[in-house]
């Protein structure tokens, strides 16, 4: 049973840099049928995707989002993470770490999310 | 870019029968778009219902299925319970690596 796990800063100052870590547990990050994403929850609203990684290290970001983006795979550790720079009081939000299955097309296993607060 | 549509709320009696839509901002949403149901009550990740637009996920109860209705995709609970009570998210692939999430719809059941 593939687990998920987010870790990181619940607090970060504006115009800093949010880093966050999702630790796969129970399967490898190796499967070239899953896409590693994330997703984010703003207080009190819906569900935003944030990008993805495949094992190979190709990525994809949100349109909107991918010029203050980085997502990074780390074989080694199992891990996969994301960073974001110049975060304003917007990045303020609830993020997942989900695995996207390419065979069923869904976002079959989720993270438990991570507080993320941005304020000075 | 692309906009997912969702009802933002709705309200069904204990026992009754609910349809959920989730349609574009332009154009129609076919299987092509692999649409995707989500649960979510509040404090926790969201929980995987429906996948590939009609396909219950491992555990889900046969009372929630999926559809396209004319040009959205469709939620419906059969016999609502209590603890259908939650937020209920759909998401669209939309070709080129892309997903995207409607704002949700919060379902009430009274």
């Amino acid at each position: 049973q593939v687990q998920l796990q987010e870790s990181g800063p619940g607090l970060v100052k504006p115009s800093q840099t949010l880093s966050l870590t999702c630790t796969v547990s129970g399967g490898s990050i190796f499967s070239g049928d899953f896409y590693w994403s994330w997703i984010r929850q703003p207080p009190g609203k819906g569900l935003e995707w944030i990008g993805y990684i495949y094992y190979s290290g190709a990525t994809y970001q949100n349109p909107s989002l991918r010029s203050r983006l980085t997502i990074s795979v780390d074989r080694s550790k199992n891990q996969f993470s994301l960073k974001s720079n110049s975060v304003t009081v917007a990045d303020t939000a609830v993020y997942y770490c989900a695995r996207y299955n390419e065979i069923n097309h869904v976002f079959d296993v989720w993270g438990q999310g991570t507080v993320v607060t941005v304020s000075s | 870019q692309t906009v997912v549509t969702q009802e933002p709320s709705f309200s069904v009696s204990p026992g009754g029968t609910v349809t959920l839509t989730c349609g574009l901002s332009s154009g129609s949403v076919s299987t092509s778009y692999y649409a995707s149901w989500y649960q979510q009550t509040p404090g926790q990740p969201p929980r995987t219902l429906i996948y590939s637009t009609n396909t219950r996920s491992s555990g889900v109860p046969d009372r929630f299925s999926g559809s396209i209705l004319g040009s959205k995709a469709a939620l419906t609970i059969t016999g609502a319970q209590a603890d259908d009570e939650s937020d209920y998210y759909c998401v669209l692939y939309m070709g080129g690596g892309i997903w995207v999430f409607g704002g949700g719809t919060k379902v009430t059941v009274l």
